[in-house]
């Protein structure tokens, strides 16, 4: 099984309406990163969550993390045409080897029509 | 600050050659990690170096190797091209914290015929 399981896999929303991906994790989260992807190119880095209860917001979007239930959630608020591609989480494994190595998401897909 | 950069962008291969990939960090980071991203195994860690070190690995054979330069640049090895080896490759920069934010590249699409 997925060490971080991501929901929904795919998402349709029509322009304007509010959505929100999660992020749950097997193991312990220690930093928990959120990127956004054009298919075939680089990951766009949009927010790293370090602590419990942080969230952090960048325009429209913002993350939460909740260290109990190993889980964060990334929430669009007004969805516009920019924002659809392919949303990855990733955690950060380096604590428990010394170093950074991240373990990703399988991605949500997230399509928004005008 | 420039972004990651990474060279060159597509490369197409045959079964059986080696390919060397180049990834520049952001200018001040010191840790550049390696990823493979493919359709069916999704992005999997490679290696990290830190200060010309591999502090990280992932699970891939000894045909994949790495090194870093005093400059932090970062090139990435592959040899006796499998078909399986094609996919986008992508580092990452950091600062080389335990935890910190990492900067992706374009990737560098890797095409074994």
């Amino acid at each position: 099984s997925q060490e971080l399981e991501q929901s929904p896999q795919s998402l349709i929303v029509q322009e304007g309406k509010n959505l929100t991906i999660n992020c749950t994790s097997s193991k312990t989260l220690y930093g928990l990163y959120w990127y956004k992807q054009k298919y075939g190119e680089g990951l766009i880095f949009l927010m790293m969550l370090q602590k419990g209860g942080e969230e952090k917001s960048h325009e429209k979007i913002t993350a939460k993390l909740d260290e109990k239930k190993q889980q964060s959630s990334l929430h669009i608020t007004a969805s516009q045409p920019s924002h659809a591609g392919i949303y990855l989480c990733g955690a950060d494994r380096g604590r428990e080897t010394s170093g950074s190595r991240l373990t990703f998401g399988e991605g949500t897909q997230l399509t928004v029509n005008p | 600050k420039a972004g990651v950069t990474q060279t060159p962008r597509y490369l197409i291969k045959t079964r059986g050659q080696q390919v060397t990939l180049s990834c520049s960090p952001i200018s001040g980071h010191r840790s550049v990690s390696w990823y493979q991203q493919t359709p069916g195994q999704g992005l999997q860690f490679l290696f990290e170096y830190f200060s010309e070190t591999q502090r990280n690995k992932g699970n891939f054979p000894g045909r994949f190797s790495g090194r870093q330069f005093s400059n932090s640049r970062s090139e990435m090895n592959v040899s006796t091209l499998e078909l399986g080896d094609s996919a986008l490759y992508l580092c990452a920069s950091s600062l080389g914290r335990v935890i910190n934010e990492q900067f992706f590249g374009p990737g560098t699409r890797l095409t074994v015929l």
